[in-house]
């Protein structure tokens, strides 16, 4: 995962809006997802982009794409303490099969 | 529906020992992916199915780990003579066939352990 970089840690109230980032090197890369960790279980996909687009919205959750800049983020808003988890990016690269490649995660903690 | 499932949740062996993790895919999904998430490396690529194409090993750390699929679903992922730096816990995913996102649904995990 060393291509693709997160901040380790955001802390933000409940209520507020949390905003992950992630940087990527491969300019090939054809989808990018955001997938959450809570604690002692498997990775759920939350939502995904194809690198066309600049933006996606889900809900609570808006995904930005800079491809210029290789550049993603994920918005959540009115987060609420159920959102606290991890929050991995990954990239599915073209030549690259499907596997993905990701980021190291960002520990993302809602505080009352 | 069911999603992917793996077995054993827990594992602890000794360092030497073979083991051996099971993974049922979602019903229906023709691509079957091994990952495995440590402190140290993150979550890292092991192994990919797709179908009955060769599957792409690219990302099996040595050759003592190994995995095969039997009958394009159950998947089983062989880790042979133990080190403790196997130790971490192994992801399996699954995704449907044809075009689109490629959405990766991935299972509980099992953590294994290396004494």
């Amino acid at each position: 995962g060393e291509d693709v970089e997160q901040s380790l840690f955001l802390s933000v109230r409940e209520g507020d809006s949390s905003v992950i980032n992630c940087t990527y090197t491969d300019s090939s890369s054809t989808y990018l997802y955001w997938y959450k960790q809570e604690p002692g279980a498997g990775l759920q996909l939350l939502t995904y982009i194809f690198s066309n687009m600049d933006m996606k919205q889900d809900q609570r959750l808006t995904v930005l794409l800079n491809k210029k800049d290789k550049h993603l983020s994920l918005r959540i808003a009115d987060t609420q303490t159920g959102d606290s988890a991890i929050y991995f990016c990954a990239e599915r690269r073209t030549g690259g099969g499907n596997k993905l490649t990701f980021g190291t995660g960002t520990q993302l903690k809602v505080e009352l | 529906g069911a999603g992917v499932s793996q077995s054993p949740s827990n594992k602890v062996t000794e360092k030497g020992k073979d083991v051996e993790l099971r993974c049922d895919p979602i019903s229906g999904h023709t691509a079957l992916y091994w990952y495995r998430q440590s402190l140290g490396q993150g979550l890292e690529f092991l192994i990919y199915f797709q179908g009955n194409s060769a599957p792409d090993k690219s990302g099996l750390p040595s050759d003592r780990f190994s995995a095969e699929r039997t009958g394009g679903s159950v998947s089983t992922l062989t880790i042979q003579r133990t080190q403790q730096e196997d130790s971490a816990v192994y992801l399996c995913a699954s995704s449907p066939d044809g075009t689109g996102g490629y959405e990766q649904y991935f299972g509980p995990g099992t953590r294994l352990t290396v004494t």
